[in-house]
């Protein structure tokens, strides 16, 4: 079983709706991040929050909004989205300073937007 | 530009062969290369991993063979099983500089099927 949790595992939405993607982690680690994975393809990073605060966002559409409540949880706010953003999104964490490479992912939301 | 080559695209091979997955990169200042496993459905999971001052390291059947002159590592997978149908990324990560937070690149990935 991992030990990153993501929810919802699969959600539908209008282009004009708004929804959320949560995911939680109970390792200690102090980084998180989001991935969106195409079809085919490997993932692609969103966002990287180190120790709650944001540190990376690889110029994602301001359609997607990271949010770090705390430690252990991070979500993904969805608004206005295309359906081209249909795909499977990753949530990840690390320790800071441990390998730089070795990330634990999710199972991973399936979005679909119509 | 792709960081991390990866061939090749698809892979078939018959139970109880060997599978390798090749995978290459320019970045000499890439210090820690993972492999990662996923299933359809699934996250990708951490497979395996090397330091660029190993050159090789072996976990059951899955063995990193790296080669720091030419930027080249690869997989190999021994007695392929049914269950290692997968698909396989390679990738490679750099710390930025002053942080403790590091940068991973991902292949293209490999999907291995394993005819019973």
């Amino acid at each position: 079983d991992t030990e990153v949790t993501q929810t919802p595992k699969h959600l539908v939405m209008g282009m004009t709706n708004k929804k959320s993607l949560k995911c939680e982690q109970h390792m200690g680690h102090r980084a998180m991040y989001w991935y969106k994975q195409k079809a085919k393809k490997p993932p692609e990073l969103m966002f990287v929050y180190s120790y709650e605060k944001l540190s990376i966002n690889e110029s994602v559409p301001s359609r997607f909004s990271p949010e770090c409540p705390n430690s252990s949880l991070l979500n993904l706010h969805l608004h206005a989205l295309q359906p081209e953003d249909s795909a499977l999104y990753l949530c990840a964490s690390s320790q800071p300073g441990g390998s730089t490479g070795e990330l634990f992912f999710g199972e991973g939301s399936r979005l679909t937007v119509l | 530009q792709q960081q991390v080559k990866q061939s090749p695209q698809s892979l078939i091979v018959q139970k109880g062969g060997i599978s390798i997955i090749n995978c290459a990169y320019e970045n000499t200042a890439f210090d820690y290369f993972p492999w990662y496993q996923q299933f359809p459905g699934k996250g990708p999971a951490l497979l395996i991993a090397i330091r660029p001052d190993v050159s090789e390291k072996k976990e059951g059947r899955f063995t990193i063979s790296f080669n720091k002159s030419a930027k080249q590592f690869s997989l190999h997978i021994m007695d392929s099983q049914p269950g290692d149908s997968a698909t396989y990324f390679c990738a490679a990560s750099i710390r930025h500089r002053g942080s403790t937070l590091g940068r991973l690149y991902f292949g293209r990935g490999t999907q291995l099927t394993v005819w019973p």
